[in-house]
C-alpha cells in the first residue's frame, strides 16, 4: 500500500531563517505530487504540484519554492521565512482510480510557526 | 464568483440525525468531486468520490452531485459525534498533463454532532 511520510510534524522557526520541509510517498511511482498550505482559520491552497522529477509549476508567487530531487521525494523550501509563511503545509499526491480519474491523499503535514 | 462554496457553519445537528452539506462550483467543466473530512489539527481525509450524476452511497455517506445545477451534497446518516469535524469539497480545476488534476477546495463546513 502507499504511503506519504511529511516531516517535521512541527517547526518553530524566527522570521528570516530558512525553511525545508520534506515529504517522500512510498509504494507508488511517478505520482504527481503537491504541496498546499492552510493558514490559521483559512481553506487550503495549492502552492505546487509536480508531474516528474524536476518538474515544478507554483500557483502563487510569494517566498517560497519546491523542488523533486527524485521520483518519491518532494521539498518545499524558502530563504527567508516570512511571518506571513506559518501555517500547516501538506504534502499530497494523486493516486490513479482508473484510466481518467484520480484522487488525491494527503500526508499528516507540517505545523509551521514563524516567530 | 469564487471556484467552490461552502457555508462555513458550524453545522449542529444531534446524534442520530442526518447531517446534510452542501456545496456549489464555478467550473462547468469539473467531471468528478471529492469530499474531505478534516479533524481539528489533523490533515484532511478522503472521504467520498463521485464521478457521475445522481447518488452515490458509501456506509453511512451519500454524496449527491447535480452538474446542470453545478451542485453537490454530502449528506451524513445517523450522525455520531465522531462525525463532528470539518469536511471540504473540493471539485478538479485542471488535468495535468501525463494524468491526475489539480483540485481547488471550499473553506469547508463545521459540522458539530451534540449528544
Amino acid at each position: 500500500s502507499q504511503t506519504i511520510h511529511q516531516w517535521p510534524a512541527t517547526l518553530v522557526q524566527p522570521v528570516g531563517s530558512p525553511l525545508s520541509l520534506e515529504c517522500t510517498v512510498e509504494g507508488t511511482s511517478n505520482p504527481n505530487l503537491y504541496w498546499y498550505r492552510q493558514a490559521a482559520g483559512r481553506g487550503l491552497q495549492l502552492l505546487f504540484y509536480s508531474v516528474g522529477i524536476g518538474q515544478i509549476s507554483s500557483e502563487v508567487p510569494q517566498n517560497l519554492s519546491a523542488s523533486r530531487p527524485q521520483d518519491r521525494q518532494f521539498i518545499l523550501s524558502s530563504k527567508k521565512l516570512l511571518l506571513s509563511d506559518s501555517g500547516f503545509y501538506l504534502c499530497a499526491w494523486n493516486a490513479p482510480i482508473t484510466g481518467i480519474m484520480y484522487e488525491q491523499y494527503f500526508g499528516p503535514g507540517t505545523r509551521l510557526t514563524v516567530t | 464568483q469564487k471556484e467552490v462554496e461552502q457555508n462555513s457553519g458550524p453545522l449542529s445537528v444531534p446524534e442520530g440525525a442526518i447531517a446534510s452539506l452542501n456545496c456549489t462550483y464555478s467550473d462547468r467543466g469539473s467531471q468528478s468531486f471529492f469530499w474531505y473530512r478534516q479533524y481539528s489539527g489533523k490533515s484532511p481525509e478522503l472521504i467520498m468520490s463521485i464521478y457521475s450524476n445522481g447518488d452515490k452511497e458509501d456506509g453511512r455517506f451519500t454524496a449527491q452531485l447535480n452538474k446542470a445545477s453545478q451542485y453537490v451534497s454530502l449528506l451524513i446518516r445517523d450522525s455520531q459525534p465522531s462525525d463532528s469535524a470539518t469536511y471540504l469539497c473540493a471539485p478538479p480545476v485542471g488535468a495535468l498533463t501525463g494524468g491526475g488534476n489539480k483540485l481547488t477546495f471550499g473553506t469547508g463546513t463545521q459540522l458539530k454532532v451534540e449528544l
